[in-house]
């Protein structure tokens, strides 16, 4: 699975969108993008996946550049419960015998203010 | 749907002994995978079951075991205990043949002393 770089830490202000970049330079052609975040102390929660096309659904939108290259998750509006580490994960096609484990990162840690 | 639920949520061992984790899956889901993840790490991928077979396996010793039940729940076991395996344990399912989402379970937390 290919490689995934985030910035370490991000903050944001609460009601403001929440932009997450993503690098993923060498993702190959039947790899997906997944974003996972983590509340402290709790199990992981899957946020949205794509493989070429932009996805949206009821918690975020994901962007992926045309290359591929990069991505980057938006929360529209961002409250203090956003506040959690965020991971992307690049992943083979489950059908092409990637299997489905997920490779975590070290994430961002976004912090949401008032 | 209960989603996935894991048993103990905390547990206390003394090195050397064996532990002994659970799982059960979410509903309708036939795979089960297990993650270690230390403080400030990420998770990382210790194995994975489907059909009660073991199909995939991350960078950790033969220590740690599993097995998978006809119901598809699982169990993870970790054997001759050491200090450093003091983490959260967490259990992920999903469907083997489905480019979806895997669910998590909040985990358990063991500490070896």
């Amino acid at each position: 699975d290919a490689k995934t770089t985030q910035p370490t830490s991000m903050d944001c202000a609460e009601g403001r969108a929440a932009n997450l970049p993503c690098n993923h330079s060498t993702i190959s052609g039947n790899e997906y993008v997944y974003w996972y975040r983590q509340i402290h102390s709790q199990g992981p929660q899957y946020i949205i996946h794509g493989l070429k096309n932009n996805e949206t659904n009821e918690m975020a939108s994901l962007i992926i550049t045309e290359d591929r290259k990069s991505s980057t998750l938006i929360l529209p509006h961002a409250t203090l419960r956003d506040t959690a580490v965020y991971y992307c994960i690049v992943r083979a096609d489950i059908l092409t015998g990637g299997g489905n484990k997920l490779t975590f990162g070290t994430g961002t840690q976004l912090k949401v203010e008032l | 749907d209960a989603g996935v639920t894991q048993s103990p949520t905390h547990l206390i061992k003394t090195r050397g002994q064996q532990v002994t984790l659970r799982c059960s899956p979410k509903s309708g889901h036939d795979t089960v995978s297990w993650y270690q993840q230390a403080l400030g790490q990420g998770p990382q991928f210790i194995f994975q079951y489907y059909e009660e077979e073991e199909r995939q396996r991350g960078n950790f010793p033969d220590r740690f075991s599993g097995h998978q039940f006809p119901n598809y729940s699982s169990e993870l076991n970790v054997n001759a205990l050491l200090l450093g395996d003091s983490a959260l344990y967490l259990c992920a399912s999903s469907l083997v043949q489905r480019n979806t989402e895997a669910f998590f379970g909040q985990g358990t937390r063991l500490t070896v002393v």
